[in-house]
Formats: C-alpha cells, sequence, structure tokens
C-alpha cells in the first residue's frame, strides 16, 4: 500500500463546475503539499497544510490529522485549471523530504 | 528574489555515460532535495543535502551521488547511465517546511 493515496485518478470537468481531489496518508507527517503539475514538467507549490483550512483565490485545500486525509477544491473551475495535481507528504522522521501521491490528471473543458 | 535553478534543461546522454545536473537553491536555503519522475511514474525522492552533508537517500543505487558545495548549490550524477534512467529530475530548496522546486533537468538516455 503506498503511504500517499490519492483519488481520482483522472477526472474530467466542465468549466464552472465545483472540483473535489482527495488525499489520504498512512504516515506521520511534518505537513501536507499540494502541487500543481502542467505539460513540460514545471511543478508549482500551491499550499501547504499542517492543519485546518486555506484558500488562495479559488482554490481551497483542507487537512484533518486526525483521519489524515486531504482536499483540494476548485470552485468556478477554468480550462486554465487543466494540469496534474499532486498531493505530497513531508515525512516527520526523515527531515521532511517529501512522499508523493500518484497524481490527479484534471481536465476542465470549456 | 530569484527561484530555483536548475541546469541544463535538457540533457541526452548514451547508455553508460555519465549525466551532471545542478541545481541553485533559493538565496538563504540550506536544505537541497532531488526527486526523479520517471515517464509514467510519480515523484520519488532521491537525495537530501543539508550543510554541505548528504543527510538521506531513496532507494536508489549508489550509481546516484550528488553533494552540495558551500555556497549550497548541488550537483546530482548519474553514473554507467541506463535507458530507465531517463526521467524528469527535479530539485527543490527548503525554508522552514515548505519546498520551493526549480524547473528540472530533462534526461534523455540513449
Amino acid at each position: 500500500k503506498n503511504e500517499v493515496e490519492q483519488s481520482p485518478q483522472n477526472l474530467t470537468a466542465q468549466e464552472g463546475e465545483f472540483i473535489t481531489i482527495n488525499c489520504s496518508y498512512s504516515v506521520g507527517i511534518s505537513a501536507l503539499h499540494w502541487l500543481q503539475q502542467h505539460p513540460g514538467g514545471g511543478i508549482v507549490s500551491l499550499f501547504m497544510l499542517s492543519s485546518g483550512k486555506k484558500k488562495h483565490g479559488r482554490l481551497i485545500a483542507t487537512i484533518n490529522i486526525q483521519e489524515k486525509h486531504s482536499s483540494l477544491h476548485i470552485t468556478a473551475s477554468h480550462p486554465r485549471d487543466s494540469a496534474v495535481y499532486i498531493c505530497a507528504v513531508g515525512i516527520s522522521t526523515s527531515g521532511s523530504r517529501l512522499t508523493f501521491g500518484e497524481g490527479t490528471q484534471l481536465t476542465v473543458n470549456p | 528574489e530569484a527561484g530555483v535553478t536548475q541546469s541544463p534543461t535538457h540533457l541526452i546522454k548514451t547508455r553508460g555515460q555519465q549525466a551532471t545536473l545542478r541545481c541553485s537553491p533559493i538565496s538563504g536555503h540550506t536544505s537541497v532535495y532531488w526527486y526523479q519522475q520517471a515517464l509514467g511514474l510519480g515523484l520519488q525522492f532521491l537525495l537530501w543535502y543539508d550543510e554541505g552533508e548528504e543527510r538521506n537517500r531513496g532507494n536508489f543505487p549508489p550509481r546516484f551521488s550528488g553533494r552540495q558545495f558551500p555556497n549550497y548549490s548541488s550537483e546530482l550524477n548519474v553514473n554507467a547511465l541506463e535507458l530507465e534512467d531517463s526521467a524528469l529530475y527535479l530539485c527543490a530548496s527548503r525554508a522552514f517546511l515548505e519546498q520551493f522546486f526549480g524547473p528540472g533537468t530533462r534526461l534523455t538516455v540513449l
């Protein structure tokens, strides 16, 4: 079993839809990260969470430490949101090295 | 403030050769992480350097090595290249718990 599980693997939405991507983990973490990767490979860090909820524009990330679960929400989705979204956890016993989920390929159609 | 930089952007080598990849962290960051993203696979942790020392390494053979210089820049060396070493190699530097990614080096082994 992977230490970080993401779902769904693929997600297709229509512009304007509300999107949720889920992440579960099984190890002790120092923080959880949501990353965005566009074609070509560049990675952008969207959020780093150790508790609660964060919001940035149309993106919202939540984490439940007790349940070891996090969600990334995108409100009013847009075609430019199409990318791979990756959940990653910093392993608290290993210098915060990141362990990654498999990623969610999001496609938003106009 | 300049972000994490990596060079070269692309690198083409043949089997058996050696590859050297370079990373410059954000000014003031002393920790550098290397990650590999092979085609069709998720991101995997390779190496962690901090204050000039290798602190942790992932499940990779000794052909993968590196070092960190006094200015905290880092070099990843891959010896005796194999076809399956073809991948995107990402470097990240860390401030507290947050990691900032470079644009990556795409290594192709022919």
